[in-house]
Parts: C-alpha cells; structure tokens; sequence
C-alpha cells in the first residue's frame, strides 16, 4: 500500500481557475512530517511547505494554501486564481520517525491560457 | 549561484560506458542525497551522506557508485548501466540528516542508456 497517495495523476484547469491538489498519507508514527514540493519543466524540485503531525493550523501563502486534517489524514494543497506559471507536476511527501522521506506519485497540473 | 549545481543536464551512454554524475551544493549544508526519479514512479531514495559519511543505501545495484569527498560534494559513478536505468538522477542537500529539515534540488541529469 501507498504511504503517500495522490490520486489526480493529471489536472488541466483554465488560467484564474482555483485548483486543489489532493494528498493523503498513511502512517503508525505519532511525530512524522509532511511536505509539497513543486517541480517546473527545469527539473529541480522547489520546496513549498513543511508541516509537523502536530500542527493542524491551515498556513496560507500568496495563492496557495494548505489544509492539514489528521481525521482524514489529507493534506490538500490549494491555488486560487492559478496562473499559467503554475504548470508543474506537484509532489506531497512524507517523513516518518525513521527520517526517510516518502515521495507521492505525483500530480502534474496544466494551466491553460 | 544556484544553491545545488548538478553536471551534466544530459548524458547519453551505451552499456559498457563509465560515466560520473556530479553535484555541488553551496548551502552549508552536511546531508547530501542522490534520487532516481523515473516515468510513473515515485522519487525513489538511492543514497544519503551525512558529513561525508553514507547513512542510507537503499538496495542499489552495484553498478551505480557514490562517492562523497566532502561536505559540498557528491558523485554518482555508473558502471555498466541497463537501459531501465534511463532516469533522471536528482541530487538533493539539507541542513543535517534526519532533522526533518527541506531539501534542496539541483536541476537533474537526465541518463538515457542505449
């Protein structure tokens, strides 16, 4: 089973269009960390946020925001007003007790002019 | 100066080649880590250095070598690639291992193997 799911394998939305990028984690441990990561067509995967089990606030940032639920254990990341520079695949992950990071599959999201 | 520089972007090699993958980090960083990401699949963790010294080696083949001279720098020596081995080879770096802290990407090589 997948510590770290993310179902939307692709999302296409229309430039200004608000967009949320599901995650859903599976863990025993207590204490763990999640993070989203964003990778442009460069490559280089860009850090965006970093979250602790013990945590819940929702954070937001600009356009982006994040919901943290331990109850479904989700933690959804949302765009509002997306721009076409949004275009990336975007990575949830997720740090246990061991320290090793868990990557999702990704979700790769278009954002049409 | 981008914080983590890998070289080259590209490589291309035939089976029998030796190559090296190289990557600099200029962020003060200890814990370096190598990443194989491939088509439909998630990262995939290979190594991890932690003050020069390897901390993680994740049931890599032996045909890929790391080496870690010093802090800032971390190689990846392939020897006798399969053609699923076309990836591509992110290096990453973060304040100290096992704190939880970020990790910073370099841009990737990407390797085909012919």
């Amino acid at each position: 089973a997948q510590k770290v799911t993310q179902a939307q394998t692709e999302i296409s939305v229309v430039e200004k269009e608000d967009v949320t990028l599901d995650c859903v984690y599976e863990t025993r441990d207590t204490t763990y960390y999640l993070f989203w990561y964003k990778q442009p067509p460069s490559g280089e995967l860009v850090f965006l946020i970093r979250r602790n089990s013990f945590d819940e606030q929702n954070e937001i940032s600009g356009r982006y925001s994040w919901n943290f639920q331990k109850s479904t254990s989700s933690f959804n990341f949302t765009i509002t007003a997306s721009q076409v520079v949004d275009s990336a695949v975007y990575f949830c992950a997720l740090s246990e007790e061991d320290d090793k990071i868990i990557f999702g599959k990704g979700t790769r999201l278009h954002i049409l002019p | 100066e981008t914080g983590v520089t890998q070289t080259p972007r590209h490589l291309v090699m035939g089976m029998t080649n030796k190559k090296s993958l190289k990557c600099e980090q200029h962020l003060g960083h200890n814990a370096m880590y190598w990443y194989k990401q491939s088509a439909k699949k998630p990262l995939e963790l290979m190594f991890v250095y932690s003050l020069e010294e390897r901390v993680e080696n994740n049931s890599v083949p032996s045909r890929f070598s790391p080496e870690c001279p010093n802090s800032s720098h971390l190689f990846l020596h392939l020897h006798t690639l399969q053609p699923e081995d076309s990836a591509l080879y992110l290096c990453a770096s973060s304040q100290e291992w096992g704190d939880n802290s970020p990790l910073h990407f370099g841009n990737g090589t990407r390797l085909t193997v012919t």
